[in-house]
C-alpha cells in the first residue's frame, strides 16, 4: 500500500501566527489525467473529518482562504495562515486514488 | 443539504456478524463513490471499503473477504455486511464521500 507520511505529528501554534503541515506520499500521486487526488481534512475534538483542500489546492466551499495547499507529486503542504482557536483538532492529509485510500498518520494542532 | 447518518454498530463477540447501514440524503449514492472508514486510537484512519457509481467494489486487505459492500438505491441507502469480527475490527465507522461524512457509529468486538 501507498505511505503517507506526515510531519510534524503535533504542532502548538500561538493565535494570529502561520503553522505547515508537510504530507510525503511513497509513490507519486501524479495521475496520467494530469490531477492529483491529494485531501487535506480536518478532525475537530468530538466530531467526524471534514474535508478541507481537494486535488492538493481546492478549498471547499465554505473553508477559510487562510487555509492553502500546495505540492506535486509526492511531496504536499497545507498551510495554515493567522491560526485561530477553532483551528484546534487533528489534520489528516489523504491519498484518494487506486484504492485502498490511504492517511496520513495526522498532525495535532492546539493553540498556545 | 447533504447528511448521511449511521446506524447499526454495538457490541458483539469475536466470530459474530454485524451489519451498518447508512441513510443518505442530499445525493444519490449511486452518483459517485460512497463507502466506509474506520478509526481507531492506534491505528488511525481507515478506509475499509468503497462503492463506485457503477458498482464496482474495493476492500481493504484487513476486511477482504469478511465485509461486504452494498447500497440500496430505493431507499438511498448504504450498507457494511461485516462477519467474522475480530477485536481489531473495533473502531468507529464512518460512511460517507470523500467530501463528506456521517457522524459515525461505534463497534466494539470483545469476549
Amino acid at each position: 500500500d501507498v505511505v503517507m507520511t506526515q510531519t510534524p505529528l503535533s504542532l502548538s501554534v500561538t493565535p494570529g501566527q502561520s503553522a505547515s503541515i508537510s504530507c510525503k506520499s511513497s509513490q507519486s500521486l501524479l495521475q496520467s489525467s494530469g490531477k492529483t487526488y491529494l485531501y487535506w481534512y480536518l478532525q475537530k475534538p468530538g466530531q467526524s473529518p471534514q474535508l478541507l483542500i481537494y486535488e492538493v489546492s481546492n478549498r471547499l466551499s465554505g473553508v477559510p482562504e487562510r487555509f492553502s495547499g500546495s505540492g506535486s507529486g509526492t511531496h504536499f503542504t497545507l498551510q495554515i495562515s493567522r491560526v485561530e482557536a477553532e483551528d484546534v483538532g487533528i489534520y489528516y492529509c489523504m491519498r484518494g486514488i487506486e484504492f485502498p485510500w490511504t492517511f496520513g498518520q495526522g498532525t495535532k494542532v492546539e493553540i498556545k | 443539504e447533504v447528511n448521511l447518518v449511521e446506524s447499526g454498530g454495538g457490541w458483539v463477540q469475536p466470530g459474530d456478524s454485524l451489519r451498518l447501514s447508512c441513510a443518505v440524503s442530499g445525493f444519490a449514492v449511486s452518483s459517485t463513490y460512497v463507502g466506509w472508514v474506520r478509526q481507531t486510537p492506534g491505528k488511525g484512519l481507515e478506509w475499509v471499503s468503497v462503492i463506485n457509481s457503477v458498482g464496482t467494489t474495493h476492500y481493504s486487505n484487513s476486511v477482504k473477504g469478511r465485509f461486504t459492500i452494498s447500497r440500496d438505491t430505493s431507499r438511498n441507502t448504504l450498507h457494511l455486511q461485516m462477519n467474522s469480527l475480530t477485536v481489531e475490527d473495533s473502531a468507529i465507522y464512518y460512511c460517507g464521500r470523500i467530501s463528506r461524512w456521517g457522524r459515525g457509529t461505534l463497534v466494539t468486538v470483545s469476549s
